[in-house]
């Protein structure tokens, strides 16, 4: 398996516009997570999916971001408007959504660099 | 809520031992984990312990968890250059639904110095 895959790899936009992070998790597993990183406030957690239900989006910031997870195999993160404040690493993780230890394992993409001017 | 705390930053010169610390408030964690995260990529899990254990070794890597302080420790023995990263610990926590999600601490980055 490829791992989890996450487009565009880099993505330099102006204020205002708006921007669609992809994921592909791997294959079988039932849940995926979307977090944010910056030097500022490390990594944070903003949604996640169970069996493509979205279960917890207490950590998305504002209604400008959006997520879905149309199937098993593709979810989505939106900004819209995007903001200079949106600059982070995005990283979607994937697991099989069993209770603990291996089980419990988040197997994590490369990350999607936002950059908004 | 959960709440997961580390220290920024720790410097080791090369052949030392490193330990990495962390508290975190869940009393009710099933496990903990600690993710290593190497420059320009994701998180990767290098250990977990199960909360009714007080030590894990895995060859050079030592996990101790003190339950009662909710303080969790990663010892790397003969700290490598290769060692460098981001360590994360992470304590798990479940929902009404049956699943469960990891809160992450802030990450601290190891520096080796050779």
């Amino acid at each position: 398996d490829a791992g989890v895959i996450q487009s565009p790899r880099h993505e330099v936009t102006e204020m205002g516009q708006e921007v669609t992070l992809r994921c592909k998790p791997i294959s079988g597993h039932n849940s995926l997570f979307w977090y944010r990183q910056t030097m500022m406030r490390g990594l944070e957690l903003l949604i996640y999916f169970n069996n493509n239900v979205p279960i917890d989006d207490s950590g998305m910031p504002e209604d400008r971001f959006s997520a879905k997870m149309p199937n098993a195999s593709f979810s989505t993160l939106k900004i819209q408007p995007s903001e200079p404040r949106d600059s982070a690493v995005y990283f979607c993780a994937s697991s099989l959504g069993l209770a603990g230890g291996r089980g419990n394992e988040q197997f994590f993409g490369p990350g999607t660099r936002l950059t908004v001017l | 809520g959960e709440d997961v705390e580390q220290s920024l930053f720790l410097s080791v010169r090369e052949g030392d031992s490193s330990v990495i610390n962390c508290t975190y408030t869940d009393s009710s964690s099933t496990y903990l984990y600690w993710y290593k995260q190497e420059p320009g990529a994701g998180l990767q899990l290098l250990t977990y312990i199960f909360s009714n254990m007080d030590m894990k070794q895995d060859q050079r890597l030592t996990v101790l968890l003190n339950k009662k302080d909710k303080h969790l420790s990663l010892r790397i023995a003969d700290t490598q250059t290769g060692d460098s990263a981001i360590y994360f610990c992470a304590e798990s926590s479940g929902d009404n639904f049956g699943n469960e999600k990891l809160t992450f601490g802030t990450g601290t980055r190891l520096t080796i110095i050779p």
